[in-house]
Formats: structure tokens, sequence, C-alpha cells
């Protein structure tokens, strides 16, 4: 059982390129969570899935799409990297549907780092 | 939407006991009070959830006061590998938009 991996660990991209942020997760868990963390701050959620099939907006979600592919896939694209997207990026699940994030145990992955040049 | 606050940073020693507190003053009927750890290039575990009183597990003890206002994290006879950031997260069954885990407090244990 690997919980929630992140693909890639870490990542250089120049101002302007695109790239996705892959996350899956093994635990059967219906609601799925994207964050961004900057140096020495809390986490900030950009995205979230309540269930399979729905996608909306959290605190940041500006500069950023997702994707539930499947049950058990999230993905978070950068269409156009800036600098200001600097930051270490976390996946997240929760066992129920509906995001209840705040209530619910919340399984993070390794994260991933990029570095928007 | 309610914020917490908590002490940016705390020192202590081998085995001694921690004790954190969050200030939510504005905590809502149905906020659940939830603590994670987050240790260098991880991400957040999380530790102990409540919603009024005391709550214990295996790793630490959750004190909520009457008025919920406010909680306390203990953590019972810390180890160096108890140095992390924990962080303070207050909500209820609404919109995951209002997940808010602020700055957290960064835990310090020396020999």
């Amino acid at each position: 059982n690997a919980g929630v991996t992140q693909t890639p660990k870490f990542q250089v991209l120049k101002t302007g390129q695109s790239m996705t942020l892959q996350c899956a997760q093994d635990m059967n868990h219906n609601s799925m969570y994207w964050y961004r963390q900057d140096p020495g701050m809390g986490l900030r959620l950009i995205y979230y899935s309540a269930s399979e099939g729905t996608t909306d907006k959290g605190e940041v979600p500006n500069g950023y799409n997702v994707s539930r592919l499947n049950k058990r896939e999230f993905s978070l694209r950068l269409e156009s990297a800036a600098p200001s997207q600097t930051s270490v990026y976390f996946c997240a699940s929760s066992l129920r549907p509906g995001g209840q994030g705040a209530t619910e145990t919340q399984y993070f992955g390794p994260g991933t780092r990029l570095l928007v040049l | 939407l309610a914020k917490t606050t908590q002490p940016i940073s705390m020192d202590s020693y081998e085995g001694q006991e921690v004790n954190i507190t969050c200030s939510h003053n504005n905590i809502a009927t149905n906020d659940y009070i939830t603590w994670y750890q987050q240790f260098p290039s991880q991400g957040p575990r999380f530790i102990i959830q409540g919603y009024k009183t005391k709550v214990t597990n295996e790793v630490a003890s959750l004190f909520i006061p009457a008025d919920r206002k406010s909680s306390t994290l203990s953590l019972p006879r810390v180890s160096l590998s108890d140095t992390a950031v924990y962080y303070c997260l207050v909500g209820g069954y609404s919109s995951a938009s209002k997940i808010i885990f602020g700055s957290g407090t960064r835990l310090s244990i020396r020999p």
C-alpha cells in the first residue's frame, strides 16, 4: 500500500513553460486535494476534488488547472509557469466524498518541489 | 471561517512535556479541531482530532476547554524526533475551500 504518490519529485521550469504534476492514491479515497507550500509558510489549498468527476477551486486557484482522471488520480497543470509558482506542491486524499478535509484525516504525498526560473 | 493563531516557534528538551496552544476565537458550533505534524521535506501527518473536552491517542493528547475558543496539543516526554512543525486546523462539514492550515508552530527539541 503506497498511500499517496506524486511525480515528479523535483522539477525546474523556465517562465512560460507548462507542466503537469501527477498524483495517485491507492486507498480508495473519494476526495483529493492539491496544496502549495511556500518557504516558511503553511499550506494553501489550490483545488480539490470532492468525488470522481468533480473539481472545485480552493484558496489560490489562479494559474492552475486540475483533472480528476479517475478515482485514483488527480493531476495539477501549470499552463504557463511563473516564478511566483515556485513552491512545494502537496497532494492529499481523504476517505469520504465531499472534500471534507477540515473534519477528515487527510493523507499527504511526499511533495513535488518546483522551481520556476 | 475560524482563523487560528499559534506561537511561531517553541523550544524544549528531550523528556519534557510540550504543550502547544492554538487560539480560535470564532470557532463555529460544528467545527472540529485537528492537529497535523510536518517533518522537513515531507507532507503533513495527522496527529489528533477533537470536538470538546479531552482526546488522547498513542501519540498526543488534545485539551479543549468548554468555550472551545482555544485548544492545547500536549506531547508527553518528547524526543529529538518530535522536532517538526505543528499545524492547528479548525473546520466543519462545509466546503473544502475553507481548509486553512496557517503557518504552524515550529517545535525544536534539544538533547
